[in-house]
């Protein structure tokens, strides 16, 4: 079966440019998730979605960034204006759902860097 | 916030020996599960082990877990240099669908 696709792998932006990262989760997988990873550390959810609605982004630093799952399958993460400190890497992941598919499949993330 | 923290961070070792990381948390959860990262790569599922559960195996991994002293283990027998990668632990607290809390990682590294 497929993975998790996401692009573009990389990216190299100056700050207060904008940038978009677009997911495309495993078919049928209704949860799809982003997260931020910064260099030495975990990912950290910034936005969580079931089919097309936004199901948590109590973490996600709404003044820049966005996101949006329309038709609840592909997504896309928006940053606009970026900062120095959003160079990180953006990992999309997905989840089939229900309470005993708990396992994350996750894509191999964009590298933003922001000079 | 991260609520797990990895024990060691760094762990560098020979093939063939084990390996042993540990991971505390903080809240209660409906289950620990751990993951794999490679250079360059995305992560990847190991294992699941949900609260009831005291200890779980798969192929060469071993996973613990002690909900009273909110830490977990993950044990990795006879490893290979192809085992090089960080490990993260990641909680489940069942507050909404599956959403993971993440630990800063063990840095492991196996020499041939």
């Amino acid at each position: 079966e497929a993975g998790v696709a996401q692009s573009p792998r990389y990216k190299i932006i100056e700050k207060r440019q904008s940038v978009a990262f677009w997911c495309n989760p495993i078919s049928g997988h209704a949860t799809l998730y982003w997260y931020q990873q910064i260099l030495g550390q975990g990912p950290k959810l910034l936005i969580q979605f079931q089919n097309n609605g936004v199901v948590d982004d109590s973490q996600l630093p709404k003044d820049r960034f966005s996101a949006e799952r329309l038709k609840g399958v592909d997504s896309t993460l928006k940053i606009q204006p970026a900062k120095l400190e959003d160079s990180a890497v953006y990992l999309c992941a997905s989840r089939l759902g229900g309470r005993l598919n708990n396992e994350q499949f996750f894509g191999p993330g964009t590298r933003l860097t922001v000079l | 916030s991260q609520q797990g923290e990895e024990d060691p961070q760094a762990l560098s070792i020979q093939e063939g020996e084990n390996a042993t990381m540990n991971c505390s948390y903080k809240t209660s959860i409906n289950n620990l599960q751990w993951y794999r990262q490679n250079s360059g790569r995305g992560l990847v599922h190991l294992i699941l082990i949900r609260s009831n559960e005291r200890e779980k195996h798969s192929g060469r991994l071993r996973v613990t877990l002690d909900t009273s002293k909110k830490s977990s283990s993950l044990l990795i027998t006879a490893s290979r240099a192809a085992d090089t990668a960080s490990y993260f632990c990641a909680t489940d607290a069942g507050r909404s669908q599956g959403n993971l809390i993440f630990g800063k990682g063990t840095k492991l590294s196996v020499k041939p």
